[in-house]
């Protein structure tokens, strides 16, 4: 079975802190994706990444980045936190070639910015 | 941004009865519609890949139908039990977006006994 592991279930960091959110796969993908869900929105695409250091970003890339350096895995950045970013985060990835692959998700990190 | 939208928003029913959600996205350029069930604490878990008009799956008790001419897709479950309690999402790709999936806003089921 596909592996996603995202690095914590549940932080809380302050507003200003740059917060960094971890997650490897163990299924040699080369699609990965960061996601977050707020109630009402549903899941939106912040950044996804196609390959080892390529990345492009979502919906909503505003106050992100990315960092993909190693295949399994992809992380997500936040810069300099703010509370609107206080938020369900999902990490997904799926197999690079077919159109028809599903995606496979983490756990989510629920983060808190106080 | 595409829309992708979800009905009914929420879904209370009874153990045994059975039930059916729509998914509406854009017509134009498609190449893939997914479903996938999230249950409560749980991650979200893929449940079907649909790609050509017409198609329909099926996975135990829960199966999808597919028109891409007038853009909607259906989910059906026949003989509802607790544990399909969850959040049914759905979504969308466009042809020549490299993996990207735009989602719903997802129908949330509640099944008792």
């Amino acid at each position: 079975d596909v592996k996603v592991t995202q690095s914590s279930r549940y932080l809380v960091k302050r507003t200003g802190e740059k917060v960094f959110l971890e997650c490897v796969q163990d299924m040699d993908h080369e699609n990965m994706f960061w996601y977050r869900q707020d109630p009402g929105l549903g899941l939106r695409l912040i950044y996804f990444s196609y390959d080892v250091k390529m990345k492009e970003k979502g919906d909503i890339p505003e106050g992100y980045s990315v960092s993909r350096e190693k295949k399994e895995r992809f992380s997500l950045i936040l810069e300099s936190a703010s509370t609107n970013q206080t938020s369900m985060y999902l990490c997904a990835s799926s197999p690079g070639q077919g159109g028809s692959q599903p995606q496979h998700f983490g756990d989510g990190t629920r983060l808190s910015i106080l | 941004i595409l829309n992708v939208e979800q009905s009914p928003q929420s879904l209370h029913v009874q153990e045994g009865d059975s039930t059916n959600f729509t998914c509406s996205f854009p017509s134009s350029n498609f190449y893939a519609l997914h479903w996938y069930r999230w249950e409560t604490a749980k991650s979200p878990e893929a449940l079907f890949v649909m790609t050509l008009n017409g198609d329909e799956k099926k996975k135990g008790r829960i199966s999808a139908t597919l028109n891409t001419k007038e853009g909607y897709s259906y989910l059906y479950i026949k003989g509802s039990q607790p544990e399909d309690s969850a959040t049914y999402l759905c979504a969308f790709r466009r042809a020549g977006t490299a993996s990207k999936l735009t989602f719903g806003t997802g129908t949330r089921l509640q099944v008792t006994l």
